[in-house]
């Protein structure tokens, strides 16, 4: 199986919170990351988490990592029409820089 | 703008063409990669550079063949391509020198192969 799984589609109404989940397998990660890439662009870092750390805020932003079952989440409040894009969770560990992509959940936001 | 630029952003060829994409990175990074991004497989590392010497290649096949001549440019030379090979190639670069490792992507270069 893949290293990094995610859902692939997300469809919310706008204003609503959405939540995006992660599952990795490699226990050492520590360092654990969401990415954003919008239509016709690369991606570009959204936030991240150490792996010591349990939760991350950052304004409308919410990361919850849950290091036990190996699960992320990354939870947008007040979702807009301008967060529909593809959100990309991705970790590395220790022995690595090279960080493991998943495939990206298509988050939808409509009226 | 995230201080990496590729060229072209688009780029249409035949099976019997060679071509090159380019990447520059204006950011003072030390690593940089080469991304395939299709719609039906996670994103794909394929070549990765640190201080510009070759330290991972994704068993991918020889007809795309990297260039890293100094820390700030990547090439990927195309030649004999197939279908399969239409996608997104994404360009990033990093400061890889310690375990935090945020990647700045380009926008990439969308390739259809005829």
């Amino acid at each position: 199986g893949e290293d990094v799984e995610q859902s692939l589609f997300l469809s919310v109404r706008e204003g609503d919170s959405s939540v995006i989940n992660c599952t990795y397998t490699d226990s050492s990660s520590t360092y654990l990351y969401w990415y954003k890439q919008e239509p016709g662009a690369g991606l570009q870092l959204l936030t991240y988490i150490f792996s010591n750390m349990d939760m991350k805020q950052d304004q409308r932003l919410t990361v919850l990592l849950n290091k036990k079952d190996k699960h992320l989440s990354l939870r947008i409040a007040d979702t807009q029409t301008g967060d529909s894009a593809i959100y990309f969770c991705a970790e590395n560990s220790g022995g690595s820089y090279i960080p493991t992509f998943g495939r990206g959940t298509s988050l939808i936001v409509h009226p | 703008e995230t201080g990496v630029t590729q060229t072209p952003r688009h780029l249409v060829m035949g099976m019997t063409n060679k071509k090159s994409l380019k990447c520059e990175q204006h950011l003072g990074h030390n690593a940089m990669y080469w991304y395939k991004q299709s719609a039906k497989k996670p994103l794909e590392l394929m070549f990765v550079y640190s201080l510009e010497e070759r330290v991972e290649n994704n068993s991918v096949p020889s007809r795309f063949s990297p260039e890293c001549p100094n820390s700030s440019h990547l090439f990927l030379h195309l030649h004999t391509l197939q279908p399969e090979d239409s996608a997104l190639y994404l360009c990033a670069s990093s400061q890889a020198q310690s375990s935090y490792n945020e990647q700045f992507f380009g926008p990439g270069t969308r390739l259809t192969v005829l």
